[in-house]
Protein backbone atom coordinates (compact mmCIF):
# COMPACT_ATOMS: atom_id res chain seq x y z
CA UNK A 1 0.00 0.00 0.00
CA UNK A 2 1.00 3.59 -0.67
CA UNK A 3 1.96 5.72 1.78
CA UNK A 4 4.13 7.58 4.18
CA UNK A 5 6.31 6.06 6.38
CA UNK A 6 8.08 8.08 9.55
CA UNK A 7 10.53 6.62 12.08
CA UNK A 8 10.84 6.16 14.73
CA UNK A 9 7.86 6.31 16.46
CA UNK A 10 9.50 8.00 19.56
CA UNK A 11 12.96 9.09 19.79
CA UNK A 12 14.85 10.01 22.99
CA UNK A 13 17.57 12.84 22.65
CA UNK A 14 20.18 14.06 24.99
CA UNK A 15 20.69 17.86 24.84
CA UNK A 16 23.32 19.06 23.01
CA UNK A 17 23.01 16.21 20.29
CA UNK A 18 21.77 16.28 17.20
CA UNK A 19 18.84 14.14 15.79
CA UNK A 20 17.67 13.12 12.38
CA UNK A 21 13.39 11.89 11.26
CA UNK A 22 13.38 10.03 8.71
CA UNK A 23 10.61 10.24 6.68
CA UNK A 24 9.75 7.95 3.05
CA UNK A 25 6.80 8.14 0.96
CA UNK A 26 6.38 6.03 -2.20
CA UNK A 27 3.00 7.73 -3.57
CA UNK A 28 5.21 9.38 -5.75
CA UNK A 29 4.79 13.22 -4.67
CA UNK A 30 6.18 15.90 -5.52
CA UNK A 31 5.95 17.99 -2.58
CA UNK A 32 6.77 17.05 1.37
CA UNK A 33 6.08 18.63 4.38
CA UNK A 34 7.99 18.70 7.57
CA UNK A 35 4.93 19.94 10.70
CA UNK A 36 5.73 20.36 13.86
CA UNK A 37 2.81 20.03 16.58
CA UNK A 38 2.88 20.92 20.17
CA UNK A 39 -0.06 21.19 22.35
CA UNK A 40 -2.31 24.26 21.69
CA UNK A 41 -0.24 25.24 18.99
CA UNK A 42 -1.85 23.69 16.16
CA UNK A 43 0.30 22.29 13.01
CA UNK A 44 3.23 24.42 12.30
CA UNK A 45 5.22 24.09 9.38
CA UNK A 46 9.11 23.79 9.26
CA UNK A 47 10.55 23.07 6.00
CA UNK A 48 9.11 21.89 2.51
CA UNK A 49 10.06 21.29 -0.69
CA UNK A 50 8.40 21.14 -4.35
CA UNK A 51 11.21 19.40 -6.11
CA UNK A 52 14.26 17.34 -5.49
CA UNK A 53 16.87 19.09 -4.72
CA UNK A 54 15.20 22.57 -3.43
CA UNK A 55 13.48 23.19 -0.22
CA UNK A 56 12.30 26.10 1.81
CA UNK A 57 11.43 27.33 4.91
CA UNK A 58 8.70 27.30 6.96
CA UNK A 59 7.43 29.65 10.08
CA UNK A 60 9.89 27.86 12.13
CA UNK A 61 12.47 26.63 10.80
CA UNK A 62 15.00 28.04 13.15
CA UNK A 63 17.49 25.02 14.80
CA UNK A 64 15.91 22.27 11.97
CA UNK A 65 17.75 21.50 8.81
CA UNK A 66 16.85 19.09 5.53
CA UNK A 67 17.69 17.80 2.59
CA UNK A 68 15.61 16.36 -0.62
CA UNK A 69 18.12 14.33 -2.64
CA UNK A 70 15.72 11.26 -3.70
CA UNK A 71 11.97 12.46 -4.41
CA UNK A 72 11.15 9.62 -1.51
CA UNK A 73 13.04 10.80 1.36
CA UNK A 74 12.70 14.27 3.16
CA UNK A 75 15.03 13.75 6.03
CA UNK A 76 14.21 16.32 9.27
CA UNK A 77 17.44 16.87 11.26
CA UNK A 78 17.02 18.29 14.75
CA UNK A 79 20.10 20.67 15.99
CA UNK A 80 21.70 21.51 18.99
CA UNK A 81 20.73 25.07 17.95
CA UNK A 82 16.96 24.21 18.26
CA UNK A 83 15.89 25.30 21.43
CA UNK A 84 12.79 23.24 22.51
CA UNK A 85 13.06 20.07 20.68
CA UNK A 86 10.91 18.19 22.38
CA UNK A 87 7.56 17.78 20.12
CA UNK A 88 5.49 15.47 18.09
CA UNK A 89 6.65 16.07 14.26
CA UNK A 90 4.94 14.65 11.15
CA UNK A 91 5.77 14.41 7.67
CA UNK A 92 3.40 15.24 5.20
CA UNK A 93 3.72 14.84 0.95
CA UNK A 94 0.82 15.62 -1.51
CA UNK A 95 1.13 15.26 -5.66
CA UNK A 96 1.25 18.56 -8.33
CA UNK A 97 -0.46 21.01 -6.25
CA UNK A 98 -2.66 19.69 -3.16
CA UNK A 99 -5.59 18.51 -4.97
CA UNK A 100 -8.52 17.74 -3.40
CA UNK A 101 -8.03 15.78 -0.37
CA UNK A 102 -5.05 17.76 1.14
CA UNK A 103 -2.10 16.52 2.29
CA UNK A 104 -1.24 12.90 3.53
CA UNK A 105 0.40 12.39 6.36
CA UNK A 106 2.87 9.68 7.79
CA UNK A 107 1.76 8.59 11.52
CA UNK A 108 4.49 10.72 13.27
CA UNK A 109 7.59 11.22 15.94
CA UNK A 110 7.37 11.85 18.98
CA UNK A 111 10.95 13.62 19.97
CA UNK A 112 11.67 13.58 23.69
CA UNK A 113 14.94 15.60 24.83
CA UNK A 114 16.33 14.47 28.19
CA UNK B 1 -0.59 36.70 12.61
CA UNK B 2 -2.98 33.68 12.35
CA UNK B 3 -4.80 33.37 8.87
CA UNK B 4 -6.97 30.29 9.92
CA UNK B 5 -8.55 30.63 13.30
CA UNK B 6 -10.53 28.08 15.40
CA UNK B 7 -11.63 29.78 18.27
CA UNK B 8 -12.35 26.56 20.75
CA UNK B 9 -9.75 24.43 21.98
CA UNK B 10 -12.28 22.00 23.22
CA UNK B 11 -15.55 20.97 22.82
CA UNK B 12 -18.17 18.52 24.72
CA UNK B 13 -21.08 16.75 23.14
CA UNK B 14 -23.38 13.71 24.02
CA UNK B 15 -23.37 10.79 21.98
CA UNK B 16 -26.12 11.21 18.84
CA UNK B 17 -26.17 15.35 19.64
CA UNK B 18 -24.86 17.30 16.53
CA UNK B 19 -21.01 18.80 16.90
CA UNK B 20 -20.35 22.29 15.54
CA UNK B 21 -16.82 22.71 15.27
CA UNK B 22 -16.04 26.42 13.53
CA UNK B 23 -13.66 27.95 11.92
CA UNK B 24 -12.52 31.68 10.54
CA UNK B 25 -10.25 32.88 8.41
CA UNK B 26 -8.95 36.31 7.56
CA UNK B 27 -7.15 35.79 3.51
CA UNK B 28 -10.02 36.23 1.50
CA UNK B 29 -7.84 34.45 -1.28
CA UNK B 30 -8.54 31.43 0.24
CA UNK B 31 -10.52 29.54 -1.89
CA UNK B 32 -10.31 25.65 -0.21
CA UNK B 33 -10.62 24.51 3.04
CA UNK B 34 -10.26 21.18 4.50
CA UNK B 35 -11.03 19.85 7.30
CA UNK B 36 -8.68 16.76 9.29
CA UNK B 37 -9.09 14.52 12.06
CA UNK B 38 -6.29 13.44 14.47
CA UNK B 39 -5.95 11.16 17.25
CA UNK B 40 -3.48 11.55 19.93
CA UNK B 41 -0.20 9.82 18.14
CA UNK B 42 -1.24 9.58 15.23
CA UNK B 43 -0.60 11.87 11.69
CA UNK B 44 -4.22 13.69 10.42
CA UNK B 45 -5.90 12.29 8.28
CA UNK B 46 -8.10 14.11 5.74
CA UNK B 47 -12.52 14.47 6.48
CA UNK B 48 -14.24 16.53 4.02
CA UNK B 49 -13.46 19.75 2.28
CA UNK B 50 -15.42 22.36 0.19
CA UNK B 51 -14.77 24.58 -2.51
CA UNK B 52 -15.36 28.72 -2.48
CA UNK B 53 -17.39 27.96 -5.20
CA UNK B 54 -20.15 25.96 -3.20
CA UNK B 55 -21.84 26.65 0.58
CA UNK B 56 -22.20 23.23 1.87
CA UNK B 57 -20.61 19.76 1.01
CA UNK B 58 -22.13 16.75 2.46
CA UNK B 59 -20.37 13.07 3.03
CA UNK B 60 -22.62 10.89 5.70
CA UNK B 61 -22.46 12.37 9.10
CA UNK B 62 -20.44 15.25 7.93
CA UNK B 63 -21.26 18.48 6.55
CA UNK B 64 -18.67 21.47 5.48
CA UNK B 65 -20.76 25.34 5.58
CA UNK B 66 -19.04 27.90 4.22
CA UNK B 67 -19.98 31.36 4.54
CA UNK B 68 -17.55 33.35 2.27
CA UNK B 69 -19.32 36.94 3.32
CA UNK B 70 -18.69 36.23 6.75
CA UNK B 71 -15.38 34.47 6.16
CA UNK B 72 -16.57 31.64 8.48
CA UNK B 73 -16.73 27.63 8.00
CA UNK B 74 -18.32 25.13 10.26
CA UNK B 75 -18.04 21.03 10.13
CA UNK B 76 -21.32 19.84 11.29
CA UNK B 77 -21.12 15.89 13.12
CA UNK B 78 -24.60 14.08 12.90
CA UNK B 79 -25.11 12.04 15.30
CA UNK B 80 -22.35 12.66 16.96
CA UNK B 81 -20.22 9.01 18.13
CA UNK B 82 -17.77 8.44 20.66
CA UNK B 83 -15.55 7.38 18.03
CA UNK B 84 -15.39 11.06 16.46
CA UNK B 85 -13.23 11.72 20.06
CA UNK B 86 -10.08 13.65 18.10
CA UNK B 87 -8.51 17.10 17.32
CA UNK B 88 -10.31 18.98 14.37
CA UNK B 89 -8.14 20.64 12.16
CA UNK B 90 -9.05 23.30 9.91
CA UNK B 91 -6.89 24.08 6.79
CA UNK B 92 -7.29 26.62 3.40
CA UNK B 93 -5.47 26.73 0.15
CA UNK B 94 -4.59 29.73 -1.88
CA UNK B 95 -5.26 29.27 -5.78
CA UNK B 96 -5.42 26.13 -7.36
CA UNK B 97 -2.13 24.26 -7.59
CA UNK B 98 -1.09 25.92 -4.34
CA UNK B 99 1.23 23.73 -2.23
CA UNK B 100 0.93 24.93 1.26
CA UNK B 101 -2.19 24.71 3.32
CA UNK B 102 -2.32 26.87 6.04
CA UNK B 103 -3.78 25.04 9.69
CA UNK B 104 -6.21 26.51 12.44
CA UNK B 105 -4.99 25.89 15.87
CA UNK B 106 -7.30 22.66 16.25
CA UNK B 107 -10.50 22.06 18.68
CA UNK B 108 -10.91 18.69 20.79
CA UNK B 109 -13.91 17.07 20.45
CA UNK B 110 -14.92 14.74 23.22
CA UNK B 111 -18.28 12.58 22.41
CA UNK B 112 -19.65 11.34 25.57
CA UNK B 113 -21.76 8.23 25.99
Amino acid sequence: DGGITQSPKYLFRKEGQNVTLSCEQNLNHDAMYWYRQDPGQGLRLIYYSQIVNDFQKGDIAEGYSVSREKKESFPLTVTSAQKNPTAFYLCASTGTGIGSNGYTFGSGTRLTVV
Amino acid sequence: DQQVKQNSPSLSVQEGRISILNCDYTNSMFDYFLWYKKYPAEGPTFLISISSIKDKNEDGRFTVFLNKSAKHLSLHIVPSQPGDSAVYFCAAIRGAGSYQLTFGKGTKLSVIP
